[in-house]
C-alpha cells in the first residue's frame, strides 16, 4: 500500500500547533500508527489505530483521520519534539511512510 | 522495564551470513509476537520479518524470503534473525521490536538497533 507523508520537512516555532499528513493509496480501515524517531535513537510509538494514544505519550500528541487521510497533531510544539515522524499502515501486511522531519524555526 | 538488546551485527561480505540476537527482559516474552524492522542509512523504516508468540508461524517481506529466518527461544527470552546470502541492499540498522497483542504489526518496544554492513 502506497504511503505518502507531507511535508517532508516542516519548520515550526515552540508553541505552534503542528499538523503532519499521511495519505494511503487505499482504505486501511484506521489501521494506522505514528512513530517518533529522534536523531540517533530508535523509533517510539506515539499513536495506533489512528487515534489511540500510546501509554506514557504526552497528551499534546493526537491522531485523527479515517479511510485514506490521516493526521498527527502536536497541539503546542516543544523543543523535545524535534524528530522525524513516520506513519505505518497495518491493514495489509505493513508499510511505513518516508517520514516528516520536524525542526524548530 | 521492557528491554530489548540486540547483538551480532557487523561488517560482512556479500553472499555471507550473519545472525542477530535480541535478548528480551521486563515482560513475558512468550506472550508476544515479535518482529525485526530495518532502516538503511538516512532512509525510512522497513519491516523485515515477524514471528508469532509460539514461534509456530513466521512472515517475511518478499525481498528477504528464502534468505532470512526469524526464530525465537521462549525459554531464553531471545529472538533471532539468521541472515544468509547477504546483499549490499541489506545494509541497515536492524531493530528488534515487540508487537502489541492483537494488532499484528504495531511495535510498542524497540531495541537500540544492530548495525549490519554488507560490503566487500
Amino acid at each position: 500500500i502506497q504511503m505518502t507523508q507531507s511535508p517532508s520537512l516542516l519548520s515550526a516555532s515552540v508553541g505552534d500547533r503542528v499538523t503532519l499528513s499521511c495519505k494511503t493509496g487505499q482504505n486501511i480501515n484506521n489501521y494506522l500508527a505514528w512513530y517518533q524517531q529522534k536523531l540517533g535513537e530508535a523509533p517510539k510509538l506515539l499513536i495506533y489505530n489512528a487515534n489511540s494514544l500510546q501509554a506514557g505519550i504526552p497528551s499534546r500528541f493526537s491522531g485523527s483521520g479515517s479511510g485514506t487521510d490521516f493526521t498527527l497533531t502536536i497541539s503546542s510544539l516543544q523543543p523535545e519534539d524535534v524528530a522525524t515522524y513516520f506513519c505505518q499502515q497495518y491493514n495489509s501486511w505493513t508499510t511505513f511512510g518516508a517520514g516528516t522531519k520536524l525542526e524548530l524555526k | 522495564e521492557v528491554q530489548l538488546v540486540e547483538s551480532g551485527g557487523g561488517l560482512v561480505q556479500p553472499g555471507r551470513s550473519l545472525k542477530l540476537s535480541c535478548a528480551a527482559s521486563g515482560f513475558t516474552f512468550s506472550n508476544y509476537y515479535m518482529a525485526w524492522v530495518r532502516q538503511a542509512p538516512t532512509k525510512g523504516l522497513e519491516w523485515v520479518a515477524s514471528i508469532t508468540n509460539s514461534g509456530g508461524s513466521t512472515y517475511y517481506r518478499d525481498s528477504v524470503k528464502g534468505r532470512f529466518t526469524i526464530s525465537r527461544d521462549n525459554a531464553k527470552s531471545t529472538l533471532y534473525l539468521q541472515m544468509d546470502s547477504l546483499r549490499s541492499e541489506d545494509t541497515a540498522t536492524y531493530y528488534c521490536t515487540r508487537v502489541i497483542r492483537g494488532t499484528g504489526y504495531v511495535m510498542d518496544a524497540w531495541g537500540q538497533g544492530a548495525s549490519v554492513t554488507v560490503s566487500s
